[in-house]
């Protein structure tokens, strides 16, 4: 098993532009979040799913979209990049909300 | 806002010396979890212990929970150079789904 996928691993953008932070996972997990980690502010979370077609929002979910159309998949978007987005980005899987988490390694993004 | 909170933020400490660590929290929980993240990776869960429990073992990890001082302590007995990492505490409330991240300590041991 793979685990948690995440793709790209860098990426720098110009502010204004878009694009979608890829994660998938392979281990049939209901709930999937998305998490941004900054210096001195440990992880804080964007959004989260509890299942297909079912999200929600977190501590910080301005200026970010999620969908989740499928068990496996569960994309981020930024609309319109500006620099206070710049951070590395996780997502997580979870079986059940009260379970272990299981993470990937990040994108790491930069935006100008 | 962080729920948990470890203390200290930094450590730095001798091979085969042990290493504590704190996460304190505000309000009442279902769970906590302790989290390791290596330096350019993503999290790894070490230790969940439930709001029953009072202590838990893995190897050399060993983890108290205090629910009426609403602490947890994690500590690594002889820990070693690949012990370095960042350590988080995690707290899930009741009602929540997703847990709840603290800022980290910064576990630093030398060879």
């Amino acid at each position: 098993n793979a685990g948690v996928t995440q793709t790209p691993k860098f990426q720098v953008l110009k502010t204004g532009q878009s694009m979608t932070l890829q994660c998938a996972q392979d281990m049939n997990h209901e709930y999937m979040s998305w998490y941004r980690q900054d210096p001195g502010m440990g992880l804080r979370l964007i959004h989260y799913s509890v299942g297909a077609g079912i999200t929600d929002q977190g501590e910080v979910p301005n200026g970010y979209n999620v969908s989740r159309s499928t068990t496996e998949d569960f994309p981020l978007r930024l609309l319109s990049a500006a620099p206070s987005q710049t951070s590395v980005y996780f997502c997580a899987s979870s079986e059940q909300g009260n379970q272990p988490q299981h993470f990937g390694d990040g994108t790491r993004l930069s935006i100008l | 806002s962080q729920q948990g909170e470890e203390d200290p933020q930094a450590l730095s400490i001798q091979e085969g010396e042990n290493a504590t660590m704190n996460c304190s929290y505000k309000t009442s929980i279902n769970n906590l979890q302790w989290y390791r993240q290596n330096s350019g990776r993503g999290l790894v869960h070490l230790i969940l212990i439930r709001s029953n429990e009072r202590e838990k073992h893995s190897g050399r990890l060993r983890v108290t929970l205090d629910t009426s001082k609403k602490s947890s302590s994690l500590l690594i007995t002889a820990s070693r150079a690949a012990d370095t990492a960042s350590y988080f505490c995690a707290t899930l409330s009741g009602g929540s789904y997703i847990p709840t991240f603290g800022r980290g300590t910064s576990l630093i041991v030398h060879p």
